[in-house]
């Protein structure tokens, strides 16, 4: 039972590098998101996403770009990586059917830009 | 400006007492409210929940408590373990958290065996 999966785990770029991370979940839920943590930030929203082809912004979206072409796939791109996107990425997934509202979170991605 | 506000950095707690983890939230428009815990490397997982028409809710050992009027809640853990120890986000939405889900800076959770 896989859940919510995220790959790269670690990853290094330069500044001004493009790279794309990947999150797929098995859960067929329709919602998904990436949150980015950083500390003493809690956890803030970056994209999220109510079902394929439908994303909207959340309070971080500067700098990052998602599509949902499938129910199982998210990705969140970063077209010109810059310091300040260091940092750890997750993704998760929810369910209206779950009836608690809770989000299903992959490991995270760490990203560091230098 | 944090909607969801958890003023506790850390907190220690002796095995077998309780743990209370505060959380405050300014945004009169969440109606509903969820803890997760964190251990490190690993992914937030989802604790339990609340809606605001209620003011309590439980499970096992963790009870979650809201005061709509105070714009607070908190999660009381009885009683605490060492395998509790993790950190503690606070998170609000509105609507049954699909969506948008704001969350609090979390507070450091630490049981002394």
């Amino acid at each position: 039972n896989a859940g919510v999966t995220q790959t790269p785990k670690f990853q290094v770029l330069k500044t001004g590098q493009s790279m794309t991370l990947q999150c797929a979940q098995d859960m067929n839920h329709e919602y998904m998101s990436w949150y980015r943590q950083d500390p003493g930030m809690g956890l803030r929203l970056i994209h999220y996403s109510v079902g394929a082809g439908i994303t909207d912004q959340g309070e971080v979206p500067n700098g990052y770009n998602v599509s949902r072409s499938t129910t199982e796939d998210f990705p969140l791109r970063l077209l010109s990586a810059a310091p300040s996107q260091t940092s750890v990425y997750f993704c998760a997934s929810s369910t209206r059917d779950s009836g608690t509202g809770e989000l299903f979170f992959g490991e995270g991605s760490r990203l560091t830009v230098l | 400006d944090q909607q969801v506000k958890q003023n506790s950095p850390s907190l220690s707690v002796q095995e077998g007492r309780i743990s209370i983890l505060n959380c405050d939230y300014t945004n009169s428009m969440f109606d509903y409210f969820l803890w997760y815990k964190k251990y490190p490397a690993e992914g937030p997982t989802f604790l339990i929940s609340i809606s605001s028409i209620k003011d309590k809710n439980e499970d096992g050992r963790f009870t979650v408590f809201l005061n709509k009027s105070a714009k607070h809640l908190s999660l009381h853990i009885v009683p605490s373990q060492p395998g509790d120890s993790a950190v503690y986000f606070c998170a609000a939405s509105k609507g049954e958290g699909y969506q948008k889900v704001t969350f609090g800076i979390g507070t450091k959770l630490q049981v002394i065996p």
